[in-house]
């Protein structure tokens, strides 16, 4: 796949245990932030995303939390389903002025054993 | 409501030729932009357009270029391939504010032999 040869950080759980998938960021600036779900063959899938002025976001089964202060972003998910193993990154992007690009993080890989 | 198409979805590619990707965004979505994906480097960003402009570049070589027309379908080329540019290419589509979602497409493999 796609991610083969890549030096993920690893996550294994237990069918129906929650998970809780960490990114730091790298950019102060950044204000908006995404979660994307990988899975093999296929393109990054949004998940969830949250803006600067908020520092806690929920959807179905998954909660983003966002810490400026230390710049970490963590996505927790309820419940975990084998349907969830796949590679999860988290992206940043700074609003400010002429800048439309995201900037992801290395990923983690998330095993969900059932 | 169709996703982002691109094509092809798999390529091979001899040294020193070019290639063009294709990428047709969600309709109504006028940002297209574009990544590489390698194992090693992870999602760069190539670069973005809207309205048929380049709004912003990544910190690739030359030989990487894009396009967008008319009706927002965007294509990307590379010439003078080289093996290091073998990479999973995606394509990302926006309505093109500063902070809508970016839906991806699945891909083009790229393998440069």
């Amino acid at each position: 796949g796609e991610n083969v040869g890549l030096h993920l950080p690893t996550l294994s759980v237990q069918e129906g245990d929650n998970s809780i998938i960490n990114c730091a960021y790298s950019n102060s600036a950044s204000d908006y932030f995404i979660w994307y779900k990988q899975e093999s063959g296929k393109g990054p899938q949004f998940i969830i995303d949250i803006r600067s002025n908020m520092d806690k976001r929920q959807g179905q089964r998954v909660t983003v939390l966002l810490n400026k202060t230390v710049k970490h972003l963590s996505l927790q998910i309820a419940a975990t389903q084998p349907g969830d193993s796949a590679v999860y990154f988290c992206a940043e992007k700074n609003s400010g002025g002429s800048n439309y690009k995201l900037t992801f993080g290395k990923g983690t890989l998330l095993t969900v054993n059932p | 409501k169709a996703g982002v198409t691109q094509t092809p979805r798999y390529l091979i590619k001899t040294r020193g030729q070019q290639v063009t990707l294709s990428c047709s965004p969600i309709s109504g979505h006028r940002s297209v932009s574009w990544y590489q994906q390698t194992p090693g480097q992870g999602l760069q960003f190539l670069f973005e357009y809207f309205s048929e402009t380049q709004r912003n570049k990544g910190n690739f070589p030359g030989r990487f270029s894009g396009r967008q027309f008319s009706n927002s379908r965007s294509e990307m080329n590379v010439s003078t391939l080289e093996l290091g540019d073998s990479a999973l290419y995606l394509c990302a589509s926006s309505r093109g504010q500063v902070d809508y979602g970016y839906t991806f497409g699945s891909g083009t493999r790229l393998t440069v032999v």
